[in-house]
Formats: C-alpha cells, sequence, structure tokens
C-alpha cells in the first residue's frame, strides 16, 4: 500500500525544538519530491517546506525560514522535519506529502501533493 | 499569491448538483488542484492541472478553468461528499505553493 506515517509531534515550549519524521512506503521514494504542509484552525492549509528528491534543492514558507530544516534519507525512506525556535503560531497538524513537482535539469514541472499522511500534531505551550 | 475560494459555506441537498469556485490573485495557467478533507482526515487530491481527475476519484467530480477563475463541480451530492474543499496553486512551485481558505460543504 502506498503510505505516509508521520511522528514526532507533541507539547513543547515556546523556543523549543521538535524534529518530525514521514516513513514512506509503497511508491519509488528516492524519485519523488516530498512537502509538509501545516493545518491550523484559524489559519487552514499551509505550506511550510519542500525536498526535491534527491535533496539538493529545499525551499521554505517564510513564516518558517530560518527556523525549520527539511531534510530526507532516501535510503531509510524518510523525510524529516526539523524545528527550532518554535513559536505558539507553530501550534498545528502537520501533514507531510508527496509532491508530483518533477525536473529535468533545469526544468522544474511543479506538481499536485498526491499522496497524504495522517498527520502529526504540534503544540507550543508553557 | 492570494486564492480566494466561495463561497465559503454551501449548504446543499443530498443529489444536487454544486459548483465551488476558487480565484487566483495572478495567472497560474492550469497549475491549480483540488483537495477534499473529510472531519479529521489529510486532504485528498481530487483534481489536477485544473481538470484531471487523480487515481479512483468518481466521475461525479469535475474541474474547469484557467488562468485565475476555477471551478469545481459535483454533479450529485452523495452523503460522502460533505466536507471541505479546498483549492491550491501550485503554479509557483517549489518556491511557494498557496491554498484557498476553503468550502465547507453542509447537508441542508
Amino acid at each position: 500500500d502506498v503510505q505516509l506515517v508521520e511522528s514526532g509531534g507533541g507539547l513543547v515550549p515556546p523556543g523549543g525544538s521538535l524534529r518530525l519524521s514521514c516513513a514512506a512506503s509503497g511508491f519509488t521514494f528516492y524519485q519523488s519530491w516530498m512537502t509538509w504542509v501545516r493545518q491550523t484552525p484559524g489559519k487552514g492549509l499551509e505550506w511550510v517546506a519542500t525536498i526535491k528528491n534527491d535533496g539538493t534543492e529545499k525551499t521554505y514558507a517564510e513564516s518558517v525560514k530560518g527556523r525549520f530544516i527539511i531534510s530526507r534519507d532516501n535510503d531509510k525512506n524518510l523525510v524529516h522535519l526539523q524545528m527550532y525556535n518554535l513559536r505558539g503560531e507553530d501550534t498545528a497538524v502537520y501533514f507531510c506529502a508527496r509532491d508530483r513537482t518533477t525536473s529535468f535539469d533545469i526544468i522544474v514541472v511543479p506538481g499536485a501533493l498526491d499522496i497524504w499522511g495522517q498527520g502529526t500534531t504540534v503544540s507550543v505551550s508553557s | 499569491m492570494v486564492m480566494t475560494q466561495s463561497p465559503a459555506t454551501l449548504s446543499v441537498s443530498p443529489g444536487e448538483r454544486v459548483t465551488l469556485s476558487c480565484r487566483a490573485s495572478e495567472s497560474v495557467d492550469t497549475n491549480l488542484a483540488w483537495y477534499q478533507q473529510r472531519p479529521g482526515q489529510a486532504p485528498r487530491l481530487l483534481i489536477s492541472g485544473a481538470s484531471a481527475r487523480a487515481a479512483g476519484i468518481p466521475a461525479r467530480f469535475s474541474g474547469s478553468g484557467s488562468g485565475t477563475e476555477f471551478t469545481l463541480t459535483i454533479s450529485s451530492l452523495q452523503s460522502e461528499d460533505f466536507a471541505i474543499y479546498y483549492c491550491q496553486q501550485y503554479n509557483t512551485g517549489p518556491l511557494e505553493i498557496t491554498f484557498g481558505q476553503g468550502t465547507r460543504l453542509e447537508i441542508k
């Protein structure tokens, strides 16, 4: 079965750190771009970060740039989101998703998010 | 880039036909996706490329539009279709992708 399973969420105080992981199975992970999206009741769905299939390119939303780091381990079919200096507004359910973006040399063809995990909850509070 | 969905909430009866709208603040060509989210679940891709149904999506779901104006039509609402629907532009991906605020379909 095609599956993404997130883990690592929890309660963390403001200024704290947390590392989320997403385990992929059932598809060719090393060929797939991956994206993190978060959801809060007040702001709906918000794109967080994207990583190229080989890990050489990473992009971030302005709201997390400089605080979050996306990475991947293609040997273990894992994608991670390391979060530093967490704020209350980072409280959300975090989803990982397979991104159908592809690239050929310097040409990037953007794509939709076709597989989603069930999400992991991050709460930032003292 | 701002994606604006309308209406925010729509009350409809099973069996009815419904059309949801999504407007982009600038052209996204046809790089537009629609997702369905049921309570307690992750979003599910319905439509990509503005009009291409994803695998396993019933034919009662259809998408249209290009540039800045898009619609999602559900031809005959089933009970399982009452959910929240989001549009998403990925034209500026992977530098930025943007979601609309969602349209909630409620049972009348």
